[in-house]
């Protein structure tokens, strides 16, 4: 079965502090990795499309890379607006309808 | 408004009442998803419209819920003899017919069944 699992489930970090948040998925044929971000009691908003293992995408202190197995979303010199829950998502080979998602990692960043 | 607007916002209602959402995607996609999503997890798919025609339902899918998309283009999703696990945001999402493609969402629907 299509399996999703983000880490870790919630990161708090200092404003400047840079760090990483994982995706590992289990698929049966990717045929694409999303990432988005939510804010409280809002939709997720899309961020990133990656299709192939060694793609990167980068979107102003975010960059999001994709190996084989897993995909990371780096967050580079962090501030206080970019704490939200960061959703990683797959469409997968099995069902290329669905796109199925984790279950996010919450990112605060304190000033 | 070009993206994709749910209504209501919220909704609270008493166990065992019907409830109807609607969603209105964005206008040239042809694809529409309906997905649940309950406080700290990430959005689980309910069902997937390609123009008018429902493709796929999830497996967790209870028959009290029933969803359609008349002539492909805005989208219901009626929710019968609501029980309090039913509360949750219920969130629906736009793509293109292009494989691999990304969704869009809208803001969601908050349900309360008290």
């Amino acid at each position: 079965e299509d399996q999703v699992t983000q880490s870790p489930e919630a990161l708090r970090l200092q404003e400047g502090e840079s760090s990483s948040l994982n995706c590992s998925y289990t698929v049966s044929g990717l045929r694409g990795l999303f990432w988005y971000r939510q804010d409280p009691g809002k939709g997720p908003e899309f961020l990133f499309t990656l299709y192939s293992a060694g793609e990167e995408k980068e979107k102003e202190r975010l960059k999001a890379t994709l190996t084989k197995k897993e995909s990371f979303l780096h967050i580079t010199a962090p501030k206080p607006e970019d704490s939200a829950t960061y959703l990683c998502a797959v469409q997968a080979g099995s069902s290329a309808s669905k796109i199925i998602f984790g279950s996010g990692t919450r990112l605060s960043i304190r000033p | 408004d070009t993206g994709v607007s749910q209504d209501p916002r919220h909704k609270i209602t008493k166990r065992g009442q019907n409830v109807t959402f609607r969603c209105d995607p964005i206008s040239e996609h042809n694809r529409l998803y309906w997905y649940r999503q309950t406080l700290g997890q990430g959005p689980e798919f309910l069902t997937y419209f390609q123009n008018e025609a429902q493709l796929e339902k999830s497996r967790l899918l209870s028959d009290r819920f029933s969803a359609e998309r008349p002539k492909g283009s805005f989208s219901t999703l009626e929710i019968q003899r609501t029980e309090q696990g039913d509360s949750a945001m219920y969130l629906c999402a736009s793509s293109q017919q292009v494989l691999n493609t990304e969704a869009f969402f809208g803001q969601g629907t908050r349900l309360t069944v008290v």
